[in-house]
């Protein structure tokens, strides 16, 4: 079935790097996109991926690999704001091309 | 633009009654979905409509779920008879482009509402 696969949980220091995975199985590829979700709130578009390689949004860079069915959101510079889940998310041939999400990840940021 | 606008944002009622989500998408989004998110089971896809006419309902989850568009500013999401197990997060989002075309046309970016936060007593 189609499914995106991500760590249900990551903890990180302030200050530091810290890279969050996906791998994904679809019907046809379009291209992954990560969102951002802080508790209470509403998602929120971060990067797209549509091809392979590295995307870069000041802080936040996304990588894609279509070989391998993976990519993962890379966060620098960590700071306590980006406390949050981050999801990936990818249309699916079989669902009518519309997004299917991972799971989320949530974000944990130690001081 | 003010994004996305949801009401009610919060929503308390007792089971067997009924509850109306309402959503106004960004103007000149030709596309609007209606999402559930619970811990258990994430964000679920209800129903999108594409020029006010819905395209996918496959989403939702039994009869007692309604989603209607009357025009290209206004949408509601209908449950009735609510259950308990209906409590969630409901959100609408809206999109310029409903489908992702592939690796070269670009994102399929949504613009989430503030969510409505449903709890079915």
């Amino acid at each position: 079935g189609q499914s995106l696969e991500q760590p249900s949980e990551v903890t990180a220091v302030e200050g530091a790097i810290v890279q969050i995975n996906c791998t994904y199985q679809t019907s046809g590829f379009y291209g992954l996109s990560w969102y951002q979700q802080h508790d209470g709130g509403a998602p929120t578009f971060l990067s797209y991926n549509g091809l392979d390689g590295l995307e870069e949004t000041g802080r936040f860079s996304s990588f894609l690999s279509r070989s391998d069915s993976y990519g993962y959101l890379l966060l620098q510079e960590l700071q306590m704001k980006d406390s949050a889940s981050y999801f990936c998310a990818a249309p699916d041939m079989d669902s009518n091309y519309q997004l299917i999400w991972g799971a989320g990840t949530k974000l944990i940021i130690k001081p | 633009d003010a994004g996305v606008i949801q009401s009610p944002r919060h929503e308390v009622t007792e089971m067997g009654q009924e509850v109306t989500l309402r959503c106004k998408p960004i103007s000149g989004h030709d596309y609007l979905f209606w999402y559930r998110q619970t811990m258990m089971r994430g964000l679920e896809l209800l129903i999108y409509f594409n020029n006010n006419v819905p395209i996918d309902d496959s989403g939702m989850p039994e009869d007692r779920f309604s989603a209607k568009m009357p025009n290209a500013s206004f949408s509601t999401l209908k449950i009735q008879p609510s259950e308990p197990r209906d409590s969630a997060v409901y959100f609408c989002a809206s999109s310029s482009t409903g489908l992702a075309g592939g690796p070269l046309t670009g994102a399929n970016v949504l613009t989430f509402g503030a969510g409505s936060r449903l709890t079915v007593l």
